[in-house]
């Protein structure tokens, strides 16, 4: 069946470290990836998306690539600030329309 | 565009009482999603709907739970009788339903029932 599988937290970092949060997906058909971020408080919100093969979404210095071959869709930043510090979801969406989560990783940045 | 409303923000009952959350969907959108959110269980998918019909309710945790749409751009999240263990942070969010086009997420309801 459809499920995402994201890296466990919490993740902790200084500010300036490099991030990387690693997701995995299995999908029936061809499947859009979608990062998303919640701040306390607030529902998720959109962060980027890719939505082909080798496409790279990007938005406020996070990327993320669709890689087929591996079915990743690895988050990445270079330099995290204290106002990054969010949860963050990994999701696809197939031609059903239905949405697939995982189940979040926290990060919390230091100064 | 004032994006997905949801209210009330947050609500405070007594075991037993009737609940009911809204919510109004963005303009031009035909799919509507309700989770609901725990430390828990996290984020977990009660019920979603396309052109106003319930396409899954998989999700949805007994017969306690009831969601309708009444017209294209409006929701609602019935619990009756509440319960304790129902106190979560239920959002809503609604798509174009395209499979390109992310989900837009409201600011949700945290349901205390005590």
């Amino acid at each position: 069946g459809d499920s995402v599988t994201q890296m466990e937290g919490p993740v902790t970092l200084s500010e300036e470290a490099f991030l990387t949060i690693n997701c995995t997906y299995t999908a029936t058909g061809y499947p859009s990836l979608f990062w998303y971020v919640q701040y306390p408080g607030e529902g998720l919100q959109l962060l980027l998306k890719a939505t082909k093969a080798d496409d790279k979404g990007s938005n406020k210095g996070f990327e993320a690539t669709y890689r087929k071959e591996t079915t990743s869709f690895h988050l990445e930043k270079g330099s995290v600030q204290v106002s990054d510090s969010a949860v963050y979801f990994c999701a696809h969406n197939t031609n059903a329309g239905k949405s697939t989560f995982g189940d979040g990783t926290t990060l919390t940045v230091k100064p | 565009d004032a994006g997905v409303i949801q209210s009330p923000r947050h609500e405070v009952t007594e075991m037993g009482q009737e609940v009911t959350l809204r919510c109004k969907l963005i303009s031009g959108h035909n799919s509507l999603f309700w989770y609901r959110q725990t430390m828990m269980r996290g984020l977990e998918l009660l019920i979603y709907f396309n052109n106003n019909v319930p396409i899954d309710d998989s999700g949805m945790p007994e017969d306690r739970f009831s969601a309708k749409m009444p017209n294209a751009s409006f929701s609602t999240l019935k619990i009756q009788p509440s319960e304790p263990r129902d106190s979560a942070v239920y959002f809503c969010a609604s798509s174009n339903g395209d499979r390109n086009s992310p989900l837009h997420f409201g600011n949700g309801t945290r349901l205390t029932v005590t």
